[in-house]
């Protein structure tokens, strides 16, 4: 069966590093995405993307936040200069009819 | 009003009990709604569509009414492994953006 994949499973970075999360989505799916949810919050959403652009982003997604998709398979998010607030865990989703999940990136900030 | 609202729970049933979960939406313009299972510190997993019309998958039993804005997910039978944390989730913005409930936990007990 076809899944979402993300790398890191876990990463630790000081406060004011740069990270980079890794997603590569099902193969045929054009709508990808990312969440996030800060351990015993409720799942948020951050950015969808399409057609190799932002479809949408909340507020959360603030300056310091950016998605690309750097070729035909992989989707990131980077986390230009990381607070301690942004611990959480991130999951990158991709959709047809519906979204599925990986198993997400547990961000600490430290 | 909170974008979308569910009963937080948690839900403590017993095996073969009939359980339902309400939700409710705030914006209308809402275009499709979801209903995922998230179990402890892992990825939430889609578990059925909602549909204007009623859905039904096995035990699991889904309901819209769009009139008030309200989804319905029915459990019948319940088993043991159906214990994890409900959310509701509802697209706009042309399926771009997902508003996730903050879930209803539901504890099935032998």
């Amino acid at each position: 069966e076809p899944e979402v994949t993300q790398t890191p499973s876990h990463q630790v970075t000081q406060m004011g590093q740069e990270v980079i999360l890794r997603c590569v989505p099902i193969s045929n799916h054009l709508y990808f995405y990312w969440y996030r949810q800060i351990l015993g919050q409720k799942v948020e959403f951050l950015v969808s993307f399409y057609n190799n652009e932002i479809s949408e982003k909340s507020e959360i997604f603030d300056d310091q936040f950016s998605v690309e998709r750097p070729d035909g398979s992989n989707f990131t998010l980077k986390i230009r200069s990381t607070k301690l607030e942004d611990s959480a865990m991130y999951f990158c989703a991709s959709s047809g009819t519906g979204a599925f999940f990986g198993q997400g990136t547990r961000l600490t900030v430290v | 009003r909170k974008e979308v609202e569910q009963d937080p729970g948690p839900f403590n049933v017993p095996e073969g009990a009939t359980v339902a979960f309400n939700c409710t939406y705030s914006n209308s313009a809402s275009q499709s709604f979801f209903w995922y299972r998230q179990d402890c510190r892992k990825e939430p997993k889609l578990l059925m569509s909602v549909y204007s019309s009623g859905n039904e998958d096995g035990r699991f039993t889904a309901q819209l009414n769009r009139a008030s804005q309200y989804i319905s997910l029915l459990i019948r039978d319940s088993k043991l492994s159906d214990s994890a944390t409900y959310l509701c989730v509802v697209n706009w913005a042309g399926g771009f953006k997902t508003i996730f409930g903050a879930g209803t936990r539901l504890f099935v007990k032998a």
